[in-house]
């Protein structure tokens, strides 16, 4: 079955480089039409989508945060790693990976909660 | 961008009612590629309804996607106690992919 798993610091300090880690299972990311996003949550408000990337190296990224995102995968690893510079406080909240098959994101990880505090 | 538009935010109502959950696009939906998904404190996201009509895996038939262009509906046809949660719609046709702020379903 399908599996995802978020992993990096619970905690940064502003400024500081964020660096996430997915790490799946039960597919691969060189299977065409299959995808990897990465999807945010601070406390208490909504989802907010910010990147994905498919099995051709195709990237796509939220336009409000282009500046400060990479998204990367390493198709042997079985990783997706999602990279944000300049943390903020406002930045604090759970991030998700996600599989997409298709153009739906439909099996998530439990989730990883970053604090950006100093 | 497409903003998605969730109504309404908070939705009151009884086990073995029937609730409306609506999401309105700015601009029309390409393929109805809108997804729904239903959230429940700590947990991540679980996908009810995908292409906005076609229930994911799993998922009791109490739940229902309708609509297409700029205007889709969620209905769960009786309440269950486990379906109060929040649920969001998710537009992913158009990059940047969308979500709607959320209709949070509780118990009156």
């Amino acid at each position: 079955q399908i599996t995802l798993k978020e992993s990096g610091p619970t905690l940064v300090k502003p400024t500081q480089t964020l660096t996430l880690t997915c790490t799946f299972s039960g597919f691969s990311l060189s299977t065409s039409d299959v995808g990897v996003a990465w999807i945010r949550q601070p406390p208490g408000k909504a989802l907010e989508w910010l990147a994905l990337i498919y099995w051709n190296d195709d990237n796509q990224y939220s336009p409000s945060l282009r500046n400060r995102l990479t998204i990367t995968k390493d198709t042997s690893k079985n990783q997706v790693v999602l990279t944000m510079t300049n943390m903020d406080p406002v930045d604090t909240g759970t991030y998700y990976c996600a599989h997409t098959g298709g153009w739906t994101p439909d099996y998530w990880g439990q989730g990883s909660l970053v604090t950006v505090s100093s | 961008e497409i903003v998605l538009t969730q109504s309404p935010g908070t939705l009151s109502l009884s086990p073995g009612e029937r609730a409306t959950l609506s999401c309105r696009a700015s601009q029309s939906v390409g393929g109805n590629y809108l997804a729904w998904y239903q959230q429940k404190p700590g947990q991540a996201p679980r996908l009810l309804i995908y292409d906005a009509s076609n229930r994911a895996a799993g998922i009791p038939a109490r739940f229902g996607g309708s609509g297409s262009g700029t205007d889709f509906t969620l209905t769960i046809s009786r309440l269950e106690p486990e379906d109060f949660a929040v649920y969001y719609c998710h537009q992913c046709a158009t990059s940047p992919l969308t979500f709607g702020g959320g209709t949070k379903v509780e118990m009156k």
